[in-house]
């Protein structure tokens, strides 16, 4: 079972450069979400999404975009990289209900030099 | 106050020990609780969750919920130097948004 998959692993870019973390759930799930962890640190929330066509910000969205055309994908955009924004970032998904917990991509560890 | 707080420790103890891990949180109605345990550079992982009251168990595995003292601990007994890791404590708010909350985590070290 593939679950909650992300790509790339690993990534190091340039002040000011553009990317796209990829994020994709087979799980059917309706709910998705991008966290960053930064060292000795809990989880953040960026943005999430209850399901296509419909996302909202969640506690430090500012560097970030996201869109969500389909159910199973939910990449998260990061415009003009600053240093700021190195940190290892987390997808993850969930169906609907309050007793339902958020599984897991892997992560994307991405430093920004 | 923060949403959730934890103790960051480290906490040691030794192989075959209880460990305890709690986590307060200050939103009165939060309604589901979450322990996830996350090893050094790998993804959280679900251990349990609570909702109710009292408490849960799941092998060696115990959660521990009061609403009115708005505490929630996670009790492994039985500990294994496998059992070292990062917990998470999370918490599910009242209301339809689905939103986690997570505190900072407690390390925990078994020693062989």
């Amino acid at each position: 079972n593939a679950g909650v998959t992300q790509t790339p692993k690993f990534r190091i870019l340039k002040i000011g450069q553009s990317m796209t973390l990829q994020c994709t759930q087979d799980m059917n799930h309706n709910y998705m979400y991008w966290y960053r962890q930064d060292p000795g640190m809990g989880l953040k929330l960026i943005y999430y999404s209850v399901g296509a066509g419909i996302t909202d910000k969640g506690e430090v969205p500012n560097g970030y975009n996201v869109s969500r055309s389909t159910t199973e994908d939910f990449p998260l955009r990061l415009e003009l990289a600053a240093p700021s924004q190195t940190s290892v970032y987390f997808c993850a998904s969930s169906y609907i209900g309050s007793n339902q917990p958020q599984h897991f991509g892997d992560g994307t560890r991405l430093s920004i030099l | 106050q923060k949403e959730v707080e934890q103790n960051s420790g480290p906490l040691s103890v030794p192989e075959g020990a209880i460990a305890s891990l709690n986590c307060t949180y200050s939103d009165r109605g939060s309604q589901s609780f979450f322990w996830y345990r996350q090893y050094s550079g790998k993804s959280p992982e679900l251990i349990m969750f609570i909702y109710s009251n009292g408490d849960k168990e799941d092998g060696r595995f115990t959660a521990q919920l009061n609403k009115a003292s708005q505490y929630v601990s996670l009790l492994i007994r039985d500990s294994q130097p496998s059992d070292s890791a990062t917990y998470l404590c999370a918490v599910k708010r009242q209301g339809g948004s689905e939103k986690l909350v997570f505190g900072k985590g407690t390390k925990l070290t078994v020693n062989p």
